[in-house]
């Protein structure tokens, strides 16, 4: 099994521009999940869904849009890209509840807003 | 509001000193626990994690957890660190079970000398 896979790795966007994180999983996770990650404020839940076809917003939503139209895959757009949105984006997928079960991450995509 | 708090932001050790981590959570009612960990260059990994039962969690590598109710604390130990345990740790706390939602602490470095 691959796990959870990324890509890109690494990303510089203009201010403006949109672009796509994408993010799959190979293990029939139901849950699957987008932080990210800045210097001194550990990880942060952008969006979650708990199955295909249902999202839901976490702690910090603005600027990014996702759907999940199928099990494997869970893409996260950034319609157009501010410098606040640099940071390391980790996609995450668990079987049961992100909250309680073992979240199994993905190697993270670096990004940075020009 | 729901917090996580990890109070090292650095701990520098020498090869075979004691090792612990503190973490401590804001919420009185139940909560679900975890520390993950992130290697260099590599993504986030589960450590341990404890939902209820003995206090006293044991992960991989020889890491363990004491959840002390009383304290709100969850603290990582480890008796004797190696080189290799050089990373990033990240103390996790549920709030509301799997309704809830799950808050990350800002992490602390770990840098072991050899």
């Amino acid at each position: 099994n691959a796990g959870v896979t990324q890509t890109p790795k690494f990303q510089v966007l203009k201010t403006g521009q949109s672009m796509t994180l994408q993010c799959a999983q190979d293990m029939n996770h139901e849950y699957m999940s987008w932080y990210r990650q800045d210097p001194g404020m550990g990880l942060r839940l952008i969006h979650y869904s708990v199955g295909a076809g249902i999202t839901d917003q976490g702690e910090v939503p603005n600027g990014y849009n996702v759907s999940r139209s199928t099990t494997e895959d869970f893409p996260l757009r950034l319609l157009s890209a501010a410098p606040s949105q640099t940071s390391v984006y980790f996609c995450a997928s668990s079987w049961g509840s992100l909250n309680t079960d073992t979240q199994y991450f993905g190697p993270g995509t670096r990004l940075t807003v020009l | 509001a729901q917090s996580v708090s990890q109070h090292n932001h650095h701990v520098i050790l020498s090869e075979a000193a004691s090792l612990e981590l503190g973490c401590n959570y804001s919420y009185g009612g139940t909560v679900n626990l975890f520390w993950y960990v992130q290697y260099p260059g590599q993504h986030l990994q589960l450590l341990l994690k404890y939902f209820s039962g003995d206090p006293l969690v044991k992960g991989i590598k020889g890491f363990e957890a004491e959840f002390i109710k009383s304290k709100f604390s969850f603290n990582l130990r480890k008796p004797s660190v190696q080189w290799s345990d050089t990373a990033e740790y990240f103390c996790a706390v549920n709030y509301g079970g799997s309704q809830g939602n799950l808050i990350f602490g800002k992490g602390t470095k770990l840098s072991v000398k050899p």
